[in-house]
């Protein structure tokens, strides 16, 4: 069975100070692996992901994520954070075994930028 | 349209009672998932379609949920005998095949 734990519920940063929000991850078979966003009373925004290739992906807003094979880890960072960063995030990863596979998501780890 | 549209975008009903909450995916995302994401809280899956396979239904907290997807596009999520803790916003998202899903806006249920 496949699952995601973000293992923080809430993270606070300094605005101008790099940010990490942590995820780790059970599948079978190759991970696809996402971040997405959410704002207060907002949708799920897709923020970048890792299907094949180098392990440091790049997405929205300046934001990348490194993903770790023997670690099992996928974890959101950004080098310099702003207070518009301050939002709900998820990490999510589905089987590449099968397209039968469905997106499982973490619980959601509160980002909040002080300025 | 562009995104993934849901409706109605608010809905408040008695308990008891049955509602239809109604998802237009994106054209020609073959993929179609519900979830259910209580006050500030994580994602629940609830049921994934793909295609013409059979929909995997493994996230359905009772059978009074269920979940239909008429032509491979549009699709429906029914709740029937509404309960308070059924009370949640419901989101919709769509892709393709494998890719990343794109969420709509939600559905707020309330029952009161």
């Amino acid at each position: 069975a496949q699952s995601v734990a973000q293992p923080e519920d809430q993270v606070n940063v300094a605005e101008g100070n790099p940010l990490t929000v942590k995820c780790t991850y059970s599948v079978s078979g190759n991970p696809y692996l996402f971040w997405y966003v959410q704002y207060p009373n907002r949708g799920l925004q897709f923020l970048l992901k890792y299907i094949t290739g180098d392990n440091l992906v790049k997405g929205s807003y300046g934001f990348e994520a490194e993903f770790n094979k023997s670690q099992t880890s996928f974890h959101l960072k950004k080098p310099s954070a702003l207070v518009s960063d301050s939002a709900l995030y998820f990490c999510a990863v589905r089987s590449g075994y099968s397209s039968a596979s469905k997106i499982i998501f973490g619980s959601g780890t509160r980002l909040s930028i002080r300025p | 349209g562009a995104g993934v549209s849901q409706s109605p975008s608010n809905k408040v009903t008695e308990k008891g009672k049955d509602v239809e909450l109604r998802c237009d995916p994106i054209s020609g995302h073959t993929a179609l998932y519900w979830y259910r994401q209580s006050l500030g809280q994580g994602l629940e899956f609830l049921i994934y379609f793909q295609g013409n396979s059979a929909p995997d239904k493994s996230g359905l907290p009772s059978d009074r949920f269920s979940a239909e997807r008429t032509g491979g596009s549009v699709s429906t999520l029914t709740i029937q005998r509404t309960q308070q803790e059924d009370s949640a916003v419901y989101l919709c998202a769509s892709s393709l095949r494998i890719t990343e899903a794109f969420f709509g806006q939600g559905t707020r249920l309330t029952v009161v």
